[in-house]
């Protein structure tokens, strides 16, 4: 069964204090490995998809990159309005077109 | 910058009683889903539809779900007779087409709420 697993569950940091999340990833096959960010009340909003072991894609101060077994989330210098839940999700070769989702982070930034 | 809709944004019921949430998917998309998230859990995936037929459903989706595109813009998920355990908030999302590049766009959710 394909599963994901994120941590931390939550993290508090500093506006400009860099780090990173995790998802752990256990699957038949990868097809896609895909990050969303939720705010209160709204729906993931789609952020990056990654494919392979070594890929990485980048956008404003967020950085995801993959290997075999997990990928990492890294955002640098970050902002007040990057509080949010970071949410990873697996398509896997066996589970056609349904998305198996991590329970997300919830990334607080402090001013 | 197109996006998924979706209508009600809450829904409150009674036990018992049918319900149909609605989504407005983008466009150009041919493939359509549901996800619930019950309070403070993970996102769960129910059902893919794609040309007018189920592609995919979860244990969850049982005999009480069903969906249907009843015109070119709109998917809908009914629940027949809901229960307790079925408050939750219910996203629609939809893709472009069938290659993995492609990323699923969800709505903003019904939240449903069962009395």
């Amino acid at each position: 069964e394909d599963q994901v697993t994120q941590s931390p569950e939550a993290l508090r940091l500093q506006e400009g204090e860099s780090s990173s999340l995790n998802c752990s990833y256990t699957v038949s096959g990868l097809r896609g490995l895909f990050w969303y960010r939720q705010d209160p009340g709204k729906g993931p909003e789609f952020l990056f998809t990654l494919y392979s072991a070594g890929e990485e894609k980048e956008k404003e101060r967020l950085k995801a990159t993959l290997t075999k077994k997990e990928s990492f989330l890294h955002i640098t210098a970050p902002k007040p309005e990057d509080s949010a839940t970071y949410l990873c999700a697996v398509r896997s070769t066996t589970g056609a077109q349904k998305l198996v989702f991590g329970q997300g982070t919830r990334l607080t930034i402090n001013p | 910058e197109p996006e998924v809709t979706q209508t009600p944004s809450h829904q409150v019921t009674q036990m018992g009683q049918e319900v149909i949430l609605r989504c407005v998917p983008i466009s150009n998309h041919l493939y359509f889903y549901w996800y619930r998230q019950i309070l403070g859990q993970k996102v769960e995936f129910l059902v893919s539809f794609y040309n007018n037929e189920i592609s995919e459903k979860s244990e969850i989706f049982d005999d009480q779900f069903s969906v249907e595109r009843p015109d070119g813009s709109n998917f809908t998920l009914k629940i027949r007779s809901t229960k307790l355990e079925d408050s939750a908030m219910y996203f629609c999302a939809s893709k472009e087409g069938g290659n993995s590049n492609q990323p699923q766009h969800f709505g903003d959710g019904t939240r449903l709420s069962i009395l």
